[in-house]
């Protein structure tokens, strides 16, 4: 048990389906982060939410949309995938404004068809 | 562009032998360093650390040298067990980055023969 609780696991939905992915910490953390991991290459580095505001968008397409209502809680909103979307999707969290380690969640395993 | 890579994507090691994973990094401005460890069908976690104020850190059957001349890290895991299995990643992140955003290694796979 890390601190960082995502929502759901597993995932399986159609390229027309609109889903969304939740993550929790209860870290008392206030910068949260989207990592999109597939296989064989570096974690991909999403979204960045620092003090609940959008610090980071790393040229990720519009169809995956973040949403960070507060320090504790972050969304991942998905529309109109595509099959090569499919991944583990990585929610993580820190200390804003210190070069610490980050707590990762278990990940949501997405899989488009 | 700056980047964290390293040697071997998969490393094979007798049980009860130590193992020594090796990364690269190319910033010269990266002065902090992690290494987690990620087991099938988790997220990352957390293993040890260093600054750049430091050569070498220890922790529990564990040790991260840093050689800044000639920008490497290495995790040496001592007396090694069926539950070292894993992938590990290598991240650096620089406090001259305002996020200090890490900068991960592709990772190496940690396979432990009986």
């Amino acid at each position: 048990e890390t601190g960082v609780t995502q929502t759901p696991r597993h995932l399986v939905m159609g390229m027309t389906n609109k889903k969304s992915l939740k993550c929790e910490q209860h870290l008392g953390h206030n910068a949260m982060y989207w990592y999109k991991q597939s296989a064989k290459k570096p974690l991909e580095l999403m979204f960045v939410y620092s003090l609940e505001e959008r610090v980071e968008n790393n040229s990720v397409p519009s169809r995956f949309s973040p949403e960070c209502p507060n320090s504790s809680h972050l969304f991942l909103h998905l529309h109109t995938l595509q099959p090569e979307d499919s991944a583990l999707y990585l929610c993580a969290s820190s200390q804003a404004g210190e070069n610490t380690e980050a707590f990762f969640g278990q990940g949501t395993r997405l899989t488009v068809v | 562009g700056e980047s964290v890579g390293l040697h071997l994507p998969t490393l094979s090691v007798q049980e009860g032998d130590n193992s020594i994973i090796n990364c690269a990094y190319s910033n010269s401005a990266s002065d902090y360093f992690i290494w987690y460890k990620q087991e099938s069908g988790k997220g990352p976690q957390f293993i040890i650390d260093i600054r750049s104020n430091m050569d070498k850190r220890q922790g529990q059957r564990v040790t991260v040298l840093l050689n800044k001349t000639v920008k490497h890290l290495s995790l040496q895991i001592a007396a090694t067990q069926p539950g070292d299995s894993a992938v590990y990643f290598c991240a650096e992140s620089s406090s001259m980055d305002s996020n200090y955003q890490l900068i991960w290694g592709a990772g190496t796979k940690l396979i432990i023969k009986p």
